[in-house]
């Protein structure tokens, strides 16, 4: 299976800072990567998909970029409600999917 | 608007069994391939089973291989997944997800809110 490693496992950041989390894959993957984010007792939700390509409603702070192995996820300038933990997953070997670990971004 | 509604969790004996069931909402279920993705306690993102959107191709994740399985009936717009010889280390919420393809980018754009199966003597 493809491993997904996420780094940092946890970040502080103050509103307005900018912030950026990486994902590496085990292999190439080209852009079959996705990022999600997830609050505390609520469902995963979906920010970008194809590394880079953000889902409809989601704010414009967020950005995706990466291809092959390395990913990163940015957010411009971290809002009140951004801090939450944030995924990554692998499509690449679909329907054989796998998540990242998972980084938690708090309130410094 | 897109809702899926899981239901079926609960507590259960280590050996035991239970069913969860997805019912879908607002959409043509049949068109779209379905996944369970489950979050133990305090833990991160597992994929668990998948399905494609006419009932074939199940894939499994190896730790639930040969104990859960994944079924739809399209009829009545429902995900389903059979689990048996249930273990502590099952213990989890447990979501189903659609899956979407756009651009041949796979991706999972709708969850449930998530239902919960706890193991335990």
């Amino acid at each position: 299976d493809i491993q997904m490693t996420q780094s940092p496992s946890s970040l502080a950041a103050s509103v307005g800072d900018r912030i950026t989390i990486s994902c590496r894959a085990s292999q190439s993957i080209s852009d079959y990567l996705n990022w999600y984010q997830q609050k505390p007792g609520k469902s995963p939700r979906l920010l970008i998909y194809g590394a880079s390509i953000l889902q409809s409603g989601v704010s414009s702070r967020f950005s995706g970029s990466g291809s092959g192995t390395e990913f990163t996820l940015s957010i411009s300038s971290v809002q009140p409600e951004d801090f939450a933990t944030y995924y990554c997953q692998q499509t690449y070997s679909t329907p054989r999917i796998t998540f990242g670990q998972g980084t938690r971004l708090e309130i410094k | 608007q897109v809702q899926l509604v899981e239901s079926g969790g609960g507590v259960v004996q280590p050996g035991g069994s239970l069913r969860l069931s997805c019912a879908a909402f607002g959409f043509a279920f049949s068109n779209y391939g379905m996944h369970w993705v489950r979050q133990a306690p305090g833990k991160g993102l597992e994929w668990v089973a998948s399905l494609y959107y006419d009932g074939s191709n199940e894939h499994y994740a190896d730790s639930v291989k040969g104990r859960f399985t994944i079924s739809r009936d399209n009829s009545k717009n429902t995900l389903y997944l059979q689990m048996n010889s249930l273990r502590a280390e099952d213990t989890a919420v447990y979501y189903c997800a659609r899956e979407v393809t756009d651009q041949w980018l796979e991706h999972l754009d709708y969850w449930g809110q998530g239902t919960l199966v706890a193991v335990s003597s």
